[in-house]
Parts: C-alpha cells; sequence; structure tokens
C-alpha cells in the first residue's frame, strides 16, 4: 500500500466552479499536511500548511483535515483559468520532517 | 518576498561525470532539503541538513551524493558519478524555523546522457 494515494486525474471543471482535491494516507504518524500548486516544469509552491485535524481557510482556498479516516482534501472556490495545474499533497511526521508527497492532480480549468 | 534560488536551472552531463547542483535558502531558514522527480513520477524526498549535518537521508541518497553548505548562504549537492537514473528535476527545499512550511527552489533539470 502507498503511503500517500492521490488521484492523478485530469480533473477538467468549468470556470467558477468549486475545484475538489484528495488524498488518502496509511501513516498515521503524519501529523503536518501542505498543498502545493505545480506548474509544468516548475518548483512546488506552496498553497496551504495545516497540523492535525481540522478545516483551514485562506482566500479562495480551504483545506480540510480528517486524520480518522486519513483523508485530506482542498477546495479551490470561483475557479480561474490560472488555476489549471498539478496539486501536491505533502505531509510529514515532524515539523521540520522529510515529506511524503501525492502523486499530483492535474486540474484543468476551461473558460 | 523571499525565495529560494536554484542554480543551474538545466545541465547537461555524461555518465560517469561529476556534477554539483547549487542552491541559496531563505536567508533566515535553519533545515535545508533536496528532494527530486523523475519525469511523470512524485516528488521523492532526498536528505534533509540542519546544524551543518544530515539530519535524514532516503535510500536514493547512496554515497555517490553528498550535500555540503560551504558557506552561510549556499547549499549544493554534489553527485560523483553520475547514472542514466539520476536524470531527474531537482529541488532545494529550505524550512521557516516558526513553523516548518517547506519553500520549494524552482529545480534544476539534469539530463545524464
Amino acid at each position: 500500500q502507498k503511503e500517500v494515494e492521490q488521484d492523478p486525474g485530469p480533473l477538467s471543471v468549468p470556470e467558477g466552479a468549486i475545484v475538489s482535491l484528495n488524498c488518502t494516507y496509511s501513516n498515521s504518524a503524519f501529523q503536518y499536511f501542505m498543498w502545493y500548486r505545480q506548474y509544468s516544469r516548475k518548483g512546488p509552491e506552496l498553497l496551504m500548511y495545516t497540523y492535525s485535524s481540522g478545516n483551514k481557510e485562506d482566500g479562495r482556498f480551504t483545506a480540510q483535515v480528517d486524520k480518522s479516516s486519513k483523508y485530506i482534501s482542498l477546495f479551490i472556490s470561483d475557479s480561474h483559468p490560472c488555476d489549471s495545474a498539478t496539486y501536491l499533497c505533502a505531509m510529514s511526521g515532524g515539523s521540520w520532517g522529510k515529506l511524503q508527497f501525492g502523486a499530483g492532480t492535474q486540474v484543468v480549468v476551461t473558460p | 518576498e523571499p525565495e529560494v534560488t536554484q542554480t543551474p536551472s538545466h545541465q547537461v552531463t555524461q555518465m560517469g561525470q561529476e556534477v554539483i547542483l547549487r542552491c541559496v535558502p531563505i536567508s533566515n531558514h535553519l533545515y535545508f532539503y533536496w528532494y527530486r522527480q523523475i519525469l511523470g513520477q512524485k516528488v521523492e524526498f532526498l536528505v534533509s541538513f540542519y546544524n551543518n549535518e544530515i539530519s535524514e537521508k532516503s535510500e536514493i541518497f547512496d554515497d555517490q551524493f553528498s550535500v555540503e553548505r560551504p558557506d552561510g548562504s549556499n547549499f549544493t549537492l554534489k553527485i560523483r558519478s553520475t547514472k542514466l537514473e539520476d536524470s531527474a528535476m531537482y529541488f532545494c527545499a529550505s524550512s521557516d524555523p516558526r513553523g516548518g512550511q517547506q519553500y520549494f527552489g524552482p529545480g534544476t533539470r539534469l539530463l545524464v546522457l
């Protein structure tokens, strides 16, 4: 079983729709959960960073963590074509520990 | 806004040659990392570095790899004798000392021929 599972997509949505992304994981030691955005052939850009279970909002982005189900989500509201990218979930067991990444979900927002 | 920088952006080398990838982390960060991403695959952890020593490394990070912080600003990854399978995008990251968020550089695309 892979430590972090993420559907690679592609996920195509019309402009203005809500984008819903998720990852599941198997390692109960993970405490820190992140979402990164990666444009083609660029470095991952940190979008959201959460600790333990709960919700966090930042503008159009909402991250949710459910540790009991080992399931994390990212929602992007009012999507724009510039949101078209690959979204990576990542997690670690310690504040400064190595990150374990999902495979990334490719998102396409069509005008 | 401070950012992690990496040089070169692209590197082409012959199998068996040594390469050094360079990174300048964000200035007040204390933890540094190297990751790699083979084309079409997930980002993989290589090594973390804190207080001038390796704090953790993956099984990928064998004796052919080394890291160094030669001065107060640079952080380097050396591959002594490159193999075809070392072809990948290599990302440097540094971590905010207050909270652990890791910020990534733009990457170095390494092609081994």
